[in-house]
């Protein structure tokens, strides 16, 4: 069975703080690793894909690395706003399948 | 298109009843998945799919079956639910090879009571 561990479970901030996650995966094998956010509500939203060590990958405020041989992805979000309130998820390629991780919920507070 | 469209979008059962839920896709895609969605579990796969006729177990599959008769559809059934099979049950399709790029359909919240 594979593990892909997500931390915190939750957090809180306030706007105009930065904040980041981590996603942890099996380091052997890897193909690739998604980063997806999720609104109550409505499906995923992809944000990144990452396959390579030392990948950077950046949206607006939002940006991620990726170490392979040490199995964890960090998501960064830079002047949090309340809109980035959601679900951040990570998920590990494996084969024809994504093994999802169980999501940091964030929660941003005018 | 319509892109991955998800029939009903809510549900209530009674424990014992069987029900099925229809996944469509209109992007030609090869591969179809089935995921259960509960609190503090992320999402996690039940079955799925890599062409018509195929269909495999995820990491969920008891209580469930599926069929991909055609293409652009990939039917979840449960033949008897349970209250443990209350959830929010969300499709997704990809090209072959590609899984890392799933397009998700909007969800079918189930509540078996």
């Amino acid at each position: 069975i594979l593990n892909v561990e997500q931390s915190p479970q939750s957090l809180h901030v306030q706007e105009g703080d930065s904040t980041n996650f981590t996603c942890s995966f099996p380091s052997s094998n890897f193909y690739a690793l998604h980063w997806y956010r999720w609104e109550t509500a409505k499906s995923p939203e992809a944000l990144f894909v990452m396959t390579l060590n030392g990948d950077e990958k950046k949206k607006g405020r939002i940006s991620a690395t990726l170490n392979t041989k040490e199995g964890y992805s960090y998501l960064y979000i830079k002047g949090s706003q309340p809109e980035d309130s959601a679900t951040y998820l990570c998920a590990f390629t494996r084969t024809d399948k994504l093994i999802f991780g169980t999501g940091t919920r964030l929660q941003v507070f005018p | 298109n319509a892109g991955v469209t998800q029939t009903p979008k809510f549900r209530v059962l009674k424990t014992g009843q069987s029900m099925t839920l229809l996944c469509a896709q209109d992007m030609n895609h090869e591969y179809m998945y089935w995921y259960r969605q509960d609190p503090g579990m992320g999402l996690r796969l039940i079955h799925y799919s890599v062409g018509e006729g195929t269909t495999a177990k995820g990491e969920v599959p008891d209580g469930y079956n599926v069929s991909r008769l055609k293409k652009q559809n990939f039917l979840l059934g449960l033949e008897s639910a349970a209250p443990s099979q209350t959830s929010v049950y969300f499709c997704a399709s990809s090209y072959p090879g590609r899984a890392y790029e799933q397009y998700f359909g909007p969800g079918t919240r189930l509540t078996v009571t």
